[in-house]
């Protein structure tokens, strides 16, 4: 079974802080992705990877980095946390298959910026 | 940018009650998949589906590619409470990249024992 393991739950930061999520897959998958999910907005894709050291902005990139250092984790940065920030954040990971993109989500990080 | 419609938005149905649920596009897609999600929980993958016209089962859920692989349904069969949750289908474009998954918004499902 595919397993993707997001490191933290929940945090709680304040406003101005450094925020780190980690996420690693033991698939060995080519891509992986960050997206966050808020009530009426759906799924929105922030970054996603399809290599190590590659990475591509998503639909809502601002206020968020993303490091690849090895294939099988993928972690989301929080330069400034700001209240608008909190959300709940999931990675997700999948192979690389032209035109067939299966997805597989961790259990989700939600982070509340006070 | 593209979207799903997905629909319909919430049911609330009965224990034992069959359930359909579909999404649509207004371009042509590679994928379609099917995903549950609970409470505090990331999305489970349920089916996916590849070809135009497949229809996949997986226990009591059957999920079809349309043929003219614009939309898709998934269908729950002898609803239980356990089925409660929000379903979201998502599909690859075709000449999408590979990070170019779209998401409909979700069917929230609610079932009275």
């Amino acid at each position: 079974d595919v397993k993707v393991t997001q490191s933290s739950r929940y945090l709680v930061k304040r406003t101005g802080e450094k925020v780190f999520l980690e996420c690693v897959q033991d698939m060995d998958h080519e891509n992986m992705f960050w997206y966050r999910q808020d009530p009426g907005l759906g799924l929105r894709l922030i970054y996603f990877s399809y290599d190590v050291k590659m990475k591509e902005k998503g639909d809502i990139p601002e206020g968020y980095s993303v490091s690849r250092e090895k294939k099988e984790r993928f972690s989301l940065i929080l330069e400034s946390a700001s209240t608008n920030q909190t959300s709940m954040y999931l990675c997700a990971s999948s192979l690389f298959r032209t035109g067939a993109n299966t997805i597989y989500f961790g259990e989700g990080s939600w982070l509340t910026v006070v | 940018g593209q979207q799903l419609n997905q629909s319909p938005q919430s049911m609330f149905i009965q224990e034992g009650e069959d359930v359909s649920m579909n999404c649509t596009s207004s371009s042509i897609f590679n994928t379609w998949l099917w995903y549950k999600q609970e409470p505090g929980e990331g999305p489970v993958l349920l089916i996916a589906l590849y070809k135009a016209g497949e229809l996949t089962s997986n226990g009591r859920l059957t999920a079809q590619f349309g043929i003219t692989r614009k939309d898709s349904f998934l269908n729950i069969s002898a609803s239980i409470p356990s089925d409660v949750g929000i379903y979201f289908c998502a599909g690859q474009p075709s000449g999408g990249s590979q990070g170019n998954l779209i998401f409909g918004k979700g069917t929230k499902l609610s079932v009275k024992p």
